[in-house]
């Protein structure tokens, strides 16, 4: 049973416009969550995170939304530009517990010139 | 070198064998951590040291046995693996294990068992 799902694959958005990417989650325990980027023979990167604290948490283009009520957050990257095309993962953990991070599956984030 | 790096990059062997995993993490953290990324499968938690101690085994099979010999080195040695262990094994590391740290990731070990 995954805890965390980012249920499109894939996205596509052209140059200077919007991407949003989503992702749900079902433990209610998780309080922080993160965003990394992922280029092909790559490790993850981290890129932007939340606590459970705030609703929204920005840096340069990238600006991270969280709805605890739904259990979900996106990420919202404007404008987007050709370099940003990479896998995108969500990912929780119940600091609590520990600094364990549960990931999503990923989105496969295409801009188009 | 910076961050965190990984060796061997890619890793061909057989069920017979045995190799291991090296990580090193140069960011002074205190905290490491062995993931497994399988095709169409999210990046699933391994292992997790803390200050060179095991605090984390999630039910992974015994033909894959970590080391941390101290908080900048871990290794991960693999013996007798299936051709279903072949997938992106990945080192990451953070400043510590308990508290609100973003983690930081190698390259990763691209594995095949043939």
């Amino acid at each position: 049973d995954q805890q965390v799902k980012q249920n499109s694959p894939s996205l596509s958005v052209q140059e200077g416009r919007i991407s949003i990417l989503n992702c749900d989650y079902t433990n209610s325990m998780f309080d922080y969550f993160l965003w990394y980027k992922k280029y092909p023979a790559e490790g993850p990167t981290f890129l932007i995170s939340i606590s459970s604290i705030k609703d929204k948490n920005e840096d340069g283009r990238f600006t991270v939304f969280l709805n605890k009520s739904a259990k979900h957050l996106s990420l919202h990257i404007v404008p987007s530009q050709p370099g940003d095309s990479a896998v995108y993962f969500c990912a929780a953990s119940d600091g609590n517990a520990g600094n364990m991070l549960t990931f999503g599956g990923g989105t496969r984030l295409m801009v188009k010139p | 070198e910076t961050g965190v790096t990984q060796t061997p990059r890619h890793l061909v062997m057989g069920m017979t064998n045995k190799k291991s995993l090296k990580c090193e993490q140069h960011l002074g953290h205190n905290a490491m951590y062995w993931y497994k990324q399988s095709a169409k499968k999210p990046l699933e938690l391994m292992f997790v040291y803390s200050l060179e101690e095991r605090v984390e085994n999630n039910s992974v099979p015994s033909r894959f046995s970590p080391e941390c010999p101290n908080s900048s080195h871990l290794f991960l040695h693999l013996h007798t693996l299936q051709p279903e262990d072949s997938a992106l094994y990945l080192c990451a590391s953070s400043q510590d294990y308990r508290g609100l740290y973003e983690q930081y990731f190698g390259p990763g070990t691209r594995l095949t068992v043939t």
